[in-house]
């Protein structure tokens, strides 16, 4: 089936930092790929949508500057958390889509924590 | 926005059964999804219905009805294993809704 590779899978930075996270398809072409951030005991919350070769599209109250996302090719999309703070300190989540009318797969995750 | 809800917890003995609802108010729709998610880890695909009625997947089976906004996954000969959170998603457009999760709590 369907893998999506997620790095890494948690980091710890320092406040000021940026931290950059990956999301990679292993064994289809996404072309599309969302990023979640869900915080202790809350649902998923989705913060962006990517898609190959064009601009994120962010969610409402999502500073786009502040988390910067790349889809250079059809199996990559990063995010960076730029300037990171405590806040920040999150579980983010990718997920890939090869069709939209289909189904999506998650990657495992990145647990940030900003000291 | 999106509203979508679910009971935050649930507890039941191992072997038994248990449904978890999910009732949702969206501005459309094109499916639902139910995933399972252990602690830490990411969710995994578990049902997905589109059209009203029953879909069934060894233990786990999974209800639709649109015009009541309204699913439920039941969750048969429950295992310890099944200890997790169960998120019930709407997709509006291409875009996943996820509720806040269930989780269940399986006792021997």
């Amino acid at each position: 089936g369907a893998v999506v590779s997620q790095h890494p899978s948690r980091v710890i930075c320092k406040s000021g930092t940026s931290v950059k996270i990956e999301c990679r398809s292993l064994d289809f072409q996404a072309t599309t790929m969302f990023w979640y951030r869900q915080f202790p005991k809350q649902s998923l919350m989705l913060m962006a949508t990517s898609n190959e070769g064009s601009k994120a599209t962010y969610e409402q109250g999502v500073e786009k500057d502040k988390f910067l996302i790349n889809h250079a090719s059809l199996t990559l999309s990063t995010l960076t958390v730029t300037s990171a703070h405590p806040e920040d300190s999150s579980f983010y989540i990718c997920s890939a889509s090869e069709d939209r009318d289909y189904g999506y797969t998650f990657g495992s995750g990145t647990r940030l924590t900003v000291v | 926005g999106q509203n979508i809800d679910q009971p935050t917890e649930m507890t039941a003995t191992e072997g038994a059964i248990v449904q978890i609802n999910c009732t949702y108010q969206t501005s459309g729709f094109n499916g639902l999804f139910w995933y399972q998610q252990h602690a830490g880890e990411a969710p995994t695909f578990l049902s997905y219905n589109v059209l009203d009625g029953l879909e069934e997947k060894g233990r786990f089976s999974s209800f639709l009805s649109r015009s009541k906004g309204y699913s439920y996954l039941l969750l048969k000969e429950l295992q310890m294993k099944d200890s997790a959170s169960y998120l019930c998603a709407v997709r509006v457009d291409y875009k996943l809704s996820f509720g806040a999760g269930t989780t269940v709590t399986v006792r021997a």
